[in-house]
C-alpha cells in the first residue's frame, strides 16, 4: 500500500509568485484535504476535495485554490504569494470526507523571499 | 465551532518520567477527538482517537487518553516515557465533519 506522497520536497519563491504543490493520495482514498502548518503552530485547514469537488474551506483567501483529479490525486496553487505564506503545506488523504482518519504525507516546505 | 487548546508548549522529560499533556475542547455538540504525533522529520501520524463508548482510550506506543465531559478534556498520557518520544503532540478535532482542526501543539523533549 502506497502512503501519500507530495512534491516538490521544498522551494524557494519570490514574493508575488505562484506556486503549485502536488499530493498522491493514498491508494483507495478519494478525499485530500490541505493544510498550512506555520513554524511552531499546529496545521490550519485550507481545503478539501472529495471526489473532484471542493468539499470545506477554511479562512484562507481565494488566491488559494485547488484540484482534484479523477485518479484523487491533487494540487494546491497559490497565487501572488506573500511572505506570510512561508510555512510546511501538508496533504492528507481519507476515505469519504466522513473517515475522519487522515493519513497525511511529509510536507512540502514553501519559502517565500 | 469546535475548537482545542493545548496550554503545555513545552515540556521536557527526563526518561522514564510519566507524561501527561493537556487538551481542552469547546463545546459542540458531538465531541471526536484525536491525538497526532509528528516525529523529528516524519508525518503526522495518529496516535489514538475518541468517538464514543469507554472514555479511556489506548492508542499506539503506550500512550492513552481520557476524556473528561464534565472537564472538557482530552489529555494525553503514558506512564513511562523513552527518548524516542520525543516528538511534537497535537490534540484535534474534526468540526463539520469534515478535516481537522488542530491545536497549536506541545513539543516533548525527552532526555536520556
Amino acid at each position: 500500500e502506497t502512503g501519500v506522497t507530495q512534491s516538490p520536497t521544498h522551494l524557494i519563491k519570490t514574493r508575488g509568485q505562484q506556486v503549485t504543490l502536488r499530493c498522491s493520495s493514498q491508494s483507495g482514498h478519494n478525499t485530500v484535504s490541505w493544510y498550512q502548518q506555520a513554524l511552531g503552530q499546529g496545521p490550519q485547514f485550507i481545503f478539501q476535495y472529495y471526489r473532484e469537488e471542493e468539499n470545506g474551506r477554511g479562512n484562507f483567501p481565494p488566491r488559494f485554490s485547488g484540484l482534484q483529479f479523477p485518479n484523487y490525486s491533487s494540487e494546491l496553487n497559490v497565487n501572488a504569494l506573500e511572505l506570510d505564506d512561508s510555512a510546511l503545506y501538508l496533504c492528507a488523504s481519507s476515505l469519504d470526507f466522513v473517515g475522519y482518519e487522515q493519513y497525511f504525507g511529509p510536507g512540502t516546505r514553501l519559502t517565500v523571499t | 465551532a469546535q475548537s482545542v487548546s493545548q496550554h503545555n508548549h513545552h515540556v521536557i522529560l527526563s526518561e522514564a518520567a510519566s507524561l501527561e499533556l493537556g487538551c481542552n475542547y469547546s463545546y459542540g455538540g458531538t465531541v471526536n477527538l484525536f491525538w497526532y504525533v509528528q516525529y523529528p522529520g516524519q508525518h503526522l501520524q495518529l496516535l489514538l482517537k475518541y468517538f464514543s463508548g469507554d472514555p479511556l482510550v489506548k492508542g499506539i506506543k503506550g500512550f492513552e487518553a481520557e476524556f473528561i465531559k464534565s472537564k472538557f478534556s482530552f489529555n494525553l498520557r503514558k506512564p513511562s516515557v523513552q527518548w524516542s518520544d520525543t516528538a511534537e503532540y497535537f490534540c484535534a478535532v474534526p468540526p463539520g465533519r469534515r478535516a481537522l482542526t488542530f491545536g497549536s501543539g506541545t513539543r516533548l523533549q525527552v532526555q536520556p
